[in-house]
């Protein structure tokens, strides 16, 4: 089995600043893909930012990255030079037995 | 032109009616899905279906009866509704074996049972 575990239910940080987002898992699958998706307030879910777990290499869109710690379990999403538009529910998601698993969300709110 | 569309955005029905939710998805994948986001935004996997097949249903109550005509379509039908099945419900899929398991979500049905 799958579990997803996101410890911040709320987070709120000053326009331009820089915040972490964290995400554990655990999975007994040896080749997984862990993921982020945004869903702004218009419900939509889109995908932040994807990490292939055998590739060591963090990923990194734009002013988004993440911190893959395998041996820890930790895959946590850093977003830089923070914006308006990044005001959303923040979900961190792992794929393994044919699905989608998802943490419980962090509302990450952007203060102007 | 929308990768993963559904139908209707919004459903207010009353206890007990049925009701269908409708998806289909123009990027040839051949995995679908249907989640639940309940009221504090949980989401969790309800069914999936890969080639037509059913391949996950998570103990889901028998009021629920997903079918896919084909690949390229996966709907949700809903018995005898209950005040609890008020969420939102969200289509998606992804094409698994080509190891790029991103899902591609529709916009949500809310739904809301009075």
């Amino acid at each position: 089995a799958q579990t997803v575990t996101q410890s911040q239910p709320e987070m709120s940080v000053q326009e331009a600043e820089t915040v972490t987002l964290s995400c554990t898992y655990d999975t007994s699958e040896s080749n997984y893909y862990l993921f982020w998706y945004k869903q702004p307030p218009s419900r939509q879910m889109i995908l932040v930012i994807r990490q292939e777990a055998y590739k060591q290499q963090n990923a990194t869109e734009n002013r988004f990255s993440v911190n893959f710690q395998k041996a820890a379990k930790s895959f946590s999403l850093k977003i830089s030079d923070s914006q308006l538009g990044d005001t959303a529910m923040y979900f961190c998601a792992s794929f393994g037995n044919e699905k989608l698993t998802f943490g419980t969300g962090t509302r990450l709110t952007i203060i102007p | 032109d929308t990768a993963v569309s559904q139908t209707p955005k919004y459903l207010v029905t009353q206890m007990g009616n049925d009701k269908s939710i409708k998806c289909e998805q123009n990027l040839g994948h051949d995995t679908m899905y249907w989640y639940k986001q309940d009221s504090k935004k949980f989401l969790k996997i309800m069914f999936s279906y890969n080639n037509k097949e059913l391949i996950i249903n998570e103990t889901v109550p028998n009021r629920f009866s997903p079918k896919s005509p084909d690949k390229a379509h996966l709907n949700l039908h809903i018995n005898s509704l209950e005040l609890g099945d008020s969420a939102v419900y969200f289509c998606a899929s992804s094409q698994v074996d080509r190891g790029n398991t991103e899902a591609f979500f529709g916009q949500g049905t809310r739904l809301t049972v009075v």
